[in-house]
């Protein structure tokens, strides 16, 4: 098993654009959960899914979107880029019991 | 509120000397947490979690709800050590985890 896949890696948008960003947890995890990570702070949670449901949001505006498909792969949705939203996002997927299992990340750089 | 402090951004010890990350949390309920390290190059990955009462490579953590702490701590540290150390809270029964702010580890030869 590859482990938590994203992608792309990296992409640069400019302010005012929107952006998808993918994730396919391991084999056989039904949550999947992402989180932004600013240079210089920990990763901060923005959603969880689990068995295709929203299960938990954190405290980021209505830009921020996502989903989880029939096969537990999910898509993080982010419109209307601003600057601030520059970071690391990470997908980590999991049995749904605390113990993460994270991707490499997609790293945005928003101009 | 629900918080995790990490007071520390950059910790340096020499190699064989003692290794404490501080951790502190703020949370009414019963909680679970977790030590998560990144590996230069390498992924965030889980180090240890408080339930198991494991020691993984050298690394212990003991929860003291009376002082609300997590500290990870190794008796010998080893240049294999160096990474970032994040301290986690699970509030729920869910994967929204909140990470401190994490620690440096630099190990000196």
């Amino acid at each position: 098993d590859a482990g938590v896949t994203q992608s792309p890696t990296h992409l640069i948008k400019t302010r005012g654009q929107h952006v998808t960003l993918r994730c396919s947890p391991i084999s056989g995890h039904k949550s999947v959960s992402w989180y932004q990570q600013v240079l210089g702070q920990g990763p901060q949670f923005i959603f969880q899914y689990y068995e295709k449901e929203e299960r938990g949001r954190g405290n980021f505006p209505d830009r921020f979107s996502a989903r989880q498909f029939p096969n537990y792969s999910s898509e993080l949705n982010v419109n209307a880029l601003l600057l601030g939203d520059s970071a690391l996002y990470l997908c980590a997927s999991s049995f749904g019991t605390g113990e993460l299992f994270f991707g490499e990340g997609s790293r945005l750089t928003v101009l | 509120a629900q918080r995790v402090t990490q007071p520390e951004k950059l910790l340096s010890v020499f190699k064989g000397a003692p290794v404490e990350l501080k951790c502190n949390y703020s949370y009414s309920g019963s909680p679970e947490l977790f030590w998560y390290v990144q590996y230069s190059r390498q992924r965030l990955q889980l180090l240890l979690r408080h339930i198991s009462r494991e020691s993984i490579k050298g690394f212990t953590a003991d929860l003291n709800k009376g002082e609300t702490s997590f500290h990870l701590k190794k008796p010998f540290a080893q240049e294999e050590d160096s990474a970032m150390y994040y301290c986690a809270l699970v509030p729920g029964r869910d994967d929204k985890i909140i990470f401190g702010k994490g620690t440096r580890l630099h190990i000196l030869p």
